[in-house]
């Protein structure tokens, strides 16, 4: 499968834990993007990089929350002391500068914060 | 920049015409999309306005005058039956981005 992949698929935590999710992006593309999703809403924009740089964060994303993406190729968003609001899908996209501007998603990492 | 999708949910009967609603506010010139979710599956491209494309029946034509990108297929099928979203790429400060309308629940019945 050469689309975008995200691990883990599930991950289930309790209040305060800290959790780390993976998105490996379409091999050629530059550009990724984390995207939050809750039920029934449309994908919330959390930040995006240009190879290795992070370029921008959504205000609404708060300290607990930071990505990472040290290669310019797959990257990392942890979520530290996890309260039960952070329970969503994670989506990753990405795509290229100067390609077309859709963008190609993974299939999501659904999280639960008991 | 916004984008609005007026309705949350549409329900209709297969083989029925169906227009999903997509207005936006954008002031420069927008590159429109439409996203595609079903049950249990990861959100895909259905169509680009650029390309002036027909997926699977749908089509969409953008209207600059009426700012609208609305999703249109003449005869709905069951499998049909999925989320909708309309979105918008067009620059937010200095970086290109993807601006989301929060969806049309289509439902086709039997």
């Amino acid at each position: 499968d050469t689309g975008v992949s995200q691990n883990p698929r599930h991950k289930i935590t309790k209040r305060g834990q800290n959790v780390t999710f993976r998105c490996d992006p379409i091999s050629e593309h530059n550009r990724l993007y984390w995207y939050r999703q809750t039920l029934g809403q449309g994908p919330e924009f959390l930040t995006y990089f240009q190879n290795e740089a992070q370029l921008e964060k959504s205000r609404l994303l708060s300290d607990r929350f930071s990505a990472e993406r040290p290669k310019g190729s797959f990257s990392t968003l942890e979520i530290q002391r996890t309260e039960q609001g952070d329970s969503a899908m994670y989506l990753c996209a990405s795509n290229s500068q100067g390609g077309m501007n859709e963008q190609f998603f993974g299939p999501g990492t659904r999280l639960t914060v008991l | 920049q916004r984008v609005t999708q007026p309705e949350k949910l549409l329900s209709v009967f297969k083989g029925a015409p169906v227009e999903l609603k997509c207005n936006y506010s954008y002031s420069g010139s927008p590159e429109l999309f439409w996203y595609v979710q079903y049950s249990r599956q990861r959100l895909q491209l259905l169509l680009r306005h650029i390309s002036r494309e027909s997926i699977k029946g749908f089509t969409a034509d953008l209207n600059k005058g009426e700012t609208s990108f609305h999703l249109k297929k003449p005869f709905a099928q069951e499998e049909d039956s999925a989320m909708y979203y309309c979105a918008l790429s067009g620059y937010a400060g200095n970086n290109r981005k993807l601006i989301w309308g929060l969806g049309t629940s289509l439902a086709v019945n039997p």
